[in-house]
């Protein structure tokens, strides 16, 4: 399983963006990069995935460097209800979706 | 709601008891996954399923633990003789199990065990 470094904490504010980082230098070529989020209280939800080219969604955006080493969830304009802990998870696309290892996460604090 | 849904929400036991949890998948899904998550930390990964068959369990899975899903459709996670140290979330999640194809998972509100 490739590892996952991702900062502890982060804070921002209402209606700002937020760029979420995440370094996964030992990503295998075969592995899609996926987030999921965790609210308060509930169980993790998929936010955005991606393997080689930026992607975009509803949601967010997810810029991936031209190495794949690294990536970064972006929040265009954040609220109250995306402060969560964003995980990053590498996850190989070979017969589909297997079991997600989740790091210690990034936990998003959104003040008002 | 058609999400997945797990029973009990909240479980208290006595150290040495059997539980039984129960996760019911979105239809038409057909891999089922169980988590654990401890206060503070990430998910752990539990064991999965592709239809009825187990395919992978993790070593946090302990002879105490069982998991089935027959039929293909909802699962049971048993622990027995219940230790303080299985005090956790226990997460379901399902997901459609296809390659190749956005295959996201779809987590249950999860399962609280507190063992005295």
């Amino acid at each position: 399983d490739a590892k996952t470094t991702q900062p502890n904490s982060m804070e921002s504010n209402e209606e700002e963006p937020v760029h979420l980082p995440c370094n996964h230098s030992t990503i295998s070529g075969t592995d899609y990069i996926h987030w999921y989020r965790q609210l308060p209280s509930q169980g993790p939800e998929y936010v955005i995935h991606g393997l080689t080219s930026n992607v975009n969604n509803r949601m967010a955006s997810l810029a991936i460097a031209e190495d794949r080493k690294s990536s970064t969830l972006i929040l265009h304009r954040a609220t109250l209800r995306d402060a969560a802990v964003y995980y990053c998870i590498p996850t190989s696309i070979i017969q589909g979706a297997q079991k997600l290892v989740f790091g210690q996460g990034t936990r998003l604090t959104i003040n008002p | 709601d058609t999400g997945v849904s797990q029973d009990p929400r909240h479980k208290i036991t006595k150290r040495g008891q059997n539980v039984t949890f129960r996760c019911d998948p979105i239809s038409e899904h057909n891999r089922l996954y169980w988590y654990r998550q401890t206060l503070g930390q990430g998910p752990e990964f539990l064991t999965y399923f592709q239809n009825e068959a187990q395919l992978e369990k993790s070593r946090l899975l302990s002879d105490r633990f069982s998991a089935e899903r027959p039929k293909g459709s909802f699962s049971t996670l048993e622990i027995q003789r219940t230790e303080q140290g299985d005090s956790a979330m226990y997460l379901c999640a399902s997901s459609l199990g296809l390659a190749g194809i956005r295959n996201e998972q779809f987590f249950g509100p999860g399962t609280r065990l507190t063992v005295l």
